[in-house]
């Protein structure tokens, strides 16, 4: 079956760091630039980033309001993709989808997670 | 930055025409594709470069675009399509998604 699961998400104190993974099946990992999506209580969509495939270097993108502070990464290898968060603060709480960029220069998420919730709270 | 502007909300009545607008700078000039999210359901794609429809997507969806305004229409609209509606683009390698707008249909 073709899906993307996240994992990882939690209770965590401001300036505090989280890790979480997305594990891809069912196609072709390593041929997928893939980003995260985050989506706070009741409001829109927000992307935070994207990392490219091996073939354009594994290059990383970030959304200003993070950048600096999260970091993606992946494993083709484990067919994972990774955010760490640090000095989280109480507006990063949300949902955060992983999600599948459809062919290169499609500039679209044709596949996403579940979700899972991070909360930044004292 | 570059912001992507859609209305609040869109009423239509079942089995009419709705239509859902994203507006930007040269919107014309950039591919646009539309997400569909159902309440405690993750986006799904529902149109991709303007107005290409992904595999299983009925075909009363449409889009366009064209200038400084993208379009999602959906004709016959059913009780299944009330949902939240998201317009997304590209702006010097980053994502831009619309605000977001709440189709009821009634």
């Amino acid at each position: 079956e073709v899906q993307l699961v996240e994992s990882g998400g939690g209770l965590v104190q401001p300036g505090g760091s989280l890790r979480l993974s997305c594990a891809a099946s069912g196609f072709i990992f390593s041929d997928h630039y893939m980003d995260w999506v985050r989506q706070a209580p009741g409001k829109g969509l927000e992307w935070v980033g994207r990392a490219r495939n091996k073939v354009s270097s594994y290059t990383t993108e970030y959304a200003a309001s993070v950048k600096g502070r999260f970091t993606i990464s992946r494993d083709d290898s484990k067919r994972s993709l990774f955010l760490q968060m640090d000095s989280l603060k109480t507006e990063d709480t949300a949902v955060y989808y992983c999600a599948r960029e459809g062919p290169i220069g499609g500039n679209y998420f044709d596949l996403w997670g579940q979700g899972t919730l991070v909360t930044v709270s004292s | 930055s570059y912001e992507l502007t859609q209305p609040p909300s869109v009423s239509v009545s079942p089995g009419q025409t709705a239509s859902i607008t994203c507006s930007g700078d040269k919107l014309g000039d950039e591919y646009v594709c539309w997400y569909q999210q159902k309440p405690g359901q993750s986006p799904v794609l529902v149109m991709y470069q303007d107005s290409k429809r992904p595999s299983g997507i009925p075909e009363r969806f449409s889009g366009s675009n064209s200038r400084n305004t993208a379009t999602l229409t959906i004709s016959g609209t059913q009780a299944m399509d009330e949902a939240d509606y998201y317009c997304q683009a590209w702006d010097s390698n980053t994502v831009v998604f619309g605000g977001g707008t709440k189709l009821t249909v009634l």
